[in-house]
C-alpha cells in the first residue's frame, strides 16, 4: 500500500533562517506531488505541485522553493524564513495519469512556527 | 477550476444525518466534484468524488443535481468523530480548497 511521509511534524525557527522540509511517497511510482499551505483559520493554499523529476510548478508568488531530486521525493525550501511563512504545511500525491477523476492522498503535515 | 460556495458551520446532532451543501454554479464538463475532510491539525482525508451520477461508499453518499451546479454530502448517521471542515472541491487538474464548512456534531 502506499504511505506519504512528512518530517519534521512540528517546527521552530527564527526570522531569517533557512528551511527544508521534506515529503517522501512510498508504494507507487511516477506519482504527482504537492506541497500546500494551511495559515492559522484558513483554507488550503496549493503552492507547488510536480509531475515529475526535476519538474516544478509554481502556484502563487513567494518566499518558498520546490525541488523534486528523486522520484518520490518532494523538498520545500526557503534561504530565509519570513514571519509569514508560519503554517500548517501538507504534502500530497495523486497517480500520474490523464484522468481527472484521481483522490489525492495527503501526508500528516509538518507545523512551521516562524518566530 | 471552478468555484465552490459553502456555508460556513452547521450543526448536527450525533446519530442523524448530515447533509452540507455545496454549490459549483460555473462547473465544467469535466470536472469532477470531491469532497475532502480535515480534522484538526491533520492532513485532508478523502471522502468521495463524482462527476454525473450520485455515489456512495462507506463515509458517505454524494447527490450532484442533473445540471451539476450544486451537490450535496450526506453523512448518514454522524458521530462526534465526524466533527472537521469539509471541502468540496471542483477540480480539474489540481484541488483548491476554499474555506469549506465547519461541522460540528454534538451529542
Amino acid at each position: 500500500s502506499q504511505t506519504i511521509h512528512q518530517w519534521p511534524a512540528t517546527l521552530v525557527q527564527p526570522v531569517g533562517s533557512p528551511l527544508s522540509l521534506e515529503c517522501t511517497v512510498e508504494g507507487t511510482s511516477n506519482p504527482n506531488l504537492y506541497w500546500y499551505r494551511q495559515a492559522a483559520g484558513r483554507g488550503l493554499q496549493l503552492l507547488f505541485y510536480s509531475v515529475g523529476i526535476g519538474q516544478i510548478s509554481s502556484e502563487v508568488p513567494q518566499n518558498l522553493s520546490a525541488s523534486r531530486p528523486q522520484d518520490r521525493q518532494f523538498i520545500l525550501s526557503s534561504k530565509k524564513l519570513l514571519l509569514s511563512d508560519s503554517g500548517f504545511y501538507l504534502c500530497a500525491w495523486t497517480v500520474s495519469s490523464q484522468r481527472r477523476s484521481n483522490e489525492q492522498f495527503f501526508g500528516p503535515g509538518t507545523r512551521l512556527t516562524v518566530l | 477550476d471552478a468555484k465552490t460556495t459553502q456555508p460556513t458551520s452547521m450543526d448536527c446532532a450525533e446519530g442523524r444525518a448530515a447533509n452540507l451543501p455545496c454549490n459549483h454554479s460555473t462547473i465544467s464538463g469535466n470536472e469532477y466534484v470531491y469532497w475532502y475532510r480535515q480534522i484538526h491539525s491533520q492532513g485532508p482525508q478523502y471522502i468521495i468524488h463524482g462527476l454525473k451520477n450520485n455515489e456512495t461508499n462507506e463515509m458517505a453518499s454524494l447527490i450532484i443535481t442533473e445540471d451539476r451546479k450544486s451537490s450535496t454530502l450526506i453523512l448518514p448517521h454522524a458521530t462526534l468523530r465526524d466533527t472537521a471542515v469539509y471541502y468540496c472541491i471542483v477540480r480539474e487538474r489540481k484541488l483548491t480548497f476554499g474555506q469549506g464548512t465547519i461541522l460540528t456534531v454534538h451529542p
